[in-house]
């Protein structure tokens, strides 16, 4: 049992490069989410899905887009990077419906020149 | 989404009790209250929640004021290995997206 796994573990992007970080979950959770963490500073949610082929914006949507084309993996992309998406990217799922806690992965050091 | 407030950092001595205080005055009847923590380098990690009563798990305790204005989280024996953030976050279930709103936690130093 995994949990939460995220791919790659770190990257460097030049500015204007494309590219998609995997998570992967085997919980068989309903929701998952992305979340971008700054230096000295909280999470803060990118994108969501309640469900497979559903997604919804979080707090800070610009700029990404994701993909839930299967129940265990959510996708999160970066078109044209830039430099202010430097950040670590920590994805997360949870059952659906009651309090239950979210689960998450190890994140991904994104830094992009 | 209703907002907590902790203080921004904290120290406690190896092997005392930790109490961690979460102010959240505009808490609504469908919120929960979550606490998470964040080790070094490391994605976060669910702790314990609560909605109205005092809760205990294996990690630490929860207690709730009587009005839901407040909660405190009480680590029972501090160890170097709880140095980290912790969050205090309401969590809404009335939108059924169990979506979770971070705000700058308290960073926990534990002294030997």
């Amino acid at each position: 049992n995994a949990g939460v796994t995220q791919t790659p573990k770190f990257r460097v992007l030049k500015t204007g490069q494309s590219m998609t970080l995997l998570c992967a979950q085997d919980m068989n959770h309903e929701y998952m989410y992305w979340y971008r963490q700054d230096p000295g500073m909280g999470l803060r949610l990118i994108h969501y899905s309640v469900g497979e082929g559903t997604t919804a914006k979080g707090e800070v949507p610009d700029g990404y887009n994701v993909s839930r084309l299967k129940k265990q993996n959510f996708l999160l992309g970066l078109e044209s990077a830039a430099p202010s998406q430097t950040s670590v990217y920590f994805c997360a799922s949870s059952r659906q419906g009651g309090p239950y806690e979210q689960y998450f992965g190890p994140g991904t050091r994104l830094t992009v020149t | 989404d209703a907002k907590t407030t902790q203080p921004n950092s904290m120290e406690s001595n190896e092997e005392e009790p930790v109490h961690l205080p979460c102010n959240h005055s505009t808490i609504s009847g469908t919120d929960y209250i979550h606490w998470y923590r964040q080790l070094p380098s490391q994605g976060p990690e669910y702790v314990i929640h609560g909605l109205t009563s005092n809760v205990n798990n294996r990690m630490a305790s929860l207690a709730i004021a009587e009005d839901r204005k407040s909660s405190t989280l009480i680590l029972h024996r501090a160890t170097l290995r709880d140095a980290a953030v912790y969050y205090c976050i309401l969590r809404d279930y009335s939108g059924n997206t169990g979506k979770l709103i971070f705000g700058q936690g308290t960073t926990l130093q534990v002294k030997p």
